[in-house]
């Protein structure tokens, strides 16, 4: 039972650049989050997803896009990467609501340059 | 626009002190309040989880207790180990419908 990985763990992408960060749970869990966290101000929500095939913008969602395609996966996109999003992303989920446990994943680290 | 506060932002404490982590929020009708520790470098850990109808909630040397009315809650650690060393995160549901409001966290570091 691995609960909530990510991938990769760190990337360095120029100005402009796209790129996908995967996130996946073996926990079966309907709800998913991807969260950015940057010093002096938090934990910001971007996207989430209340189950396969759904997804609501958050906090913070300008730049970026996410699919649930699969109820185990939410993908998290930037397609035109700036230098704003250096960043370090993580993703959570929870069983059945936002108000249950949520687990959290190891984080990517992001260096736009 | 429920806004979610912990002060102070750091704390260093001697190893064995019994102490306080505080959080405070805005708008008392929430759902529930969790707290989260988070080690450099790694994601966050679910600690404890207070519904609203709870006063505390217990785990092992940790402590968390719930004053709605008040809009505060706080994280007793009885007899910190330089092990307890991380950053403590407290979460409030708003309702069971919107998603959790974060704090910034307080760091801790407990000296050996």
């Amino acid at each position: 039972n691995a609960g909530v990985t990510q991938t990769p763990k760190f990337r360095v992408l120029k100005t402009g650049q796209s790129m996908t960060l995967l996130c996946a749970q073996d926990m079966n869990h309907e709800y998913m989050y991807w969260y950015r966290q940057d010093p002096g101000m938090g934990l910001r929500l971007i996207h989430y997803s209340v189950g396969e095939g759904t997804t609501a913008k958050g906090e913070v969602p300008d730049g970026y896009n996410v699919s649930r395609l699969k109820k185990q996966n939410f993908l998290l996109g930037l397609e035109s990467a700036a230098p704003s999003q250096t960043s370090v992303y993580f993703c959570a989920s929870s069983q059945q609501g936002h108000s249950y446990e949520q687990y959290f994943g190891p984080g990517t680290r992001l260096t736009v340059t | 626009k429920q806004e979610v506060t912990q002060i102070p932002a750091a704390l260093s404490v001697p190893e064995g002190e019994n102490l306080v982590l505080n959080c405070s929020f805005t708008d008392s009708a929430i759902y529930n309040l969790q707290w989260f520790r988070q080690d450099p470098g790694k994601g966050l850990t679910s600690l404890l989880l207070i519904q609203s109808s709870q006063r505390e909630q217990t785990s092992g040397r940790l402590n968390a207790s719930l004053d709605k009315s008040s809009g505060r809650s706080t994280l007793y650690i009885a007899a910190s180990q330089p092990g307890d060393s991380a950053t403590y995160l407290c979460a409030v549901s708003p309702s069971g419908n919107t998603p959790l409001v974060f704090g910034k966290g307080t760091r801790l570091s407990v000296i050996a």
